[in-house]
């Protein structure tokens, strides 16, 4: 089935140790999307593609960067994880405009 | 900035009764809604979708109704079942923002 995968589903890493998440899509879609979700909150958007460009949102911290090296993948890294950045994330793609999101089942990091 | 808010967290329901899950935005030029279902340990996934030329918009055991006078829209549920247990989260438009999010227990 087309679908988002998020590999792996658990992370660990060190404290300031550098850690990517992945993302593939078969689905073809335009959009892909990261998000953070903290327990018990709802999903925060951290950054997205639209095609190739680009969109921080204006709160991301500057530890976040994203790479899209091509339409079925996209990478999330983390250039020195924190304490605070233990969460759930999630990988979405949508066509683009008024289209709903199809989301994997998330990277759940942890921090030592 | 837009909002999109919900007005309970918690919701519990007896198995077969009818669920009724409220969320209210901010943004009156938002013009597309959607409902997610996240279940423990998975991310969320679509339920069902209503564009702003719509008041009603029914699917399979879930009805979306939009309220563009007050900017509210609620996601009834009907005949809930446990395996409708869940956060429900509403987003709008860009869907970048989500509400908070109503958990929904169904007791048996």
């Amino acid at each position: 089935d087309a679908m988002v995968i998020q590999n792996p589903r658990y992370q660990v890493t060190q404290f300031g140790k550098p850690v990517t998440l992945s993302c593939s899509q078969t689905l073809n879609h335009n959009v892909m999307y990261w998000y953070q979700q903290k327990s018990s909150q709802a999903p925060k958007l951290l950054f997205h593609y639209y095609d190739k460009d680009f969109n921080n949102e204006a709160d991301t911290p500057d530890n976040f960067q994203s790479r899209r090296p091509n339409t079925s993948f996209c990478f999330l890294d983390i250039r020195s994880p924190g304490l605070g950045d233990a969460a759930m994330y999630l990988c979405a793609t949508s066509k683009g405009g008024n289209q709903p999101q199809h989301f994997g089942d998330g990277t759940r990091l942890s921090i030592l | 900035g837009e909002s999109v808010g919900l007005h309970l967290p918690t919701l519990s329901v007896q198995e077969g009764d009818n669920s009724i899950i409220n969320c209210a935005y901010s943004n009156s030029a938002s013009d597309y809604f959607i409902w997610y279902k996240q279940e423990s340990g998975k991310g969320p996934q679509f339920i069902i979708d209503i564009r702003s030329n719509m008041d009603k918009r029914q699917g399979q055991r879930v009805t979306v109704l939009l309220n563009k006078t007050v900017k509210h829209l609620s996601l009834q549920i009907a005949a809930t079942q446990p395996g409708d247990s869940a956060v429900y989260f509403c987003a709008e438009s860009n869907q970048f923002y989500f509400g908070t999010g109503t958990s929904l227990t169904v007791i048996p």
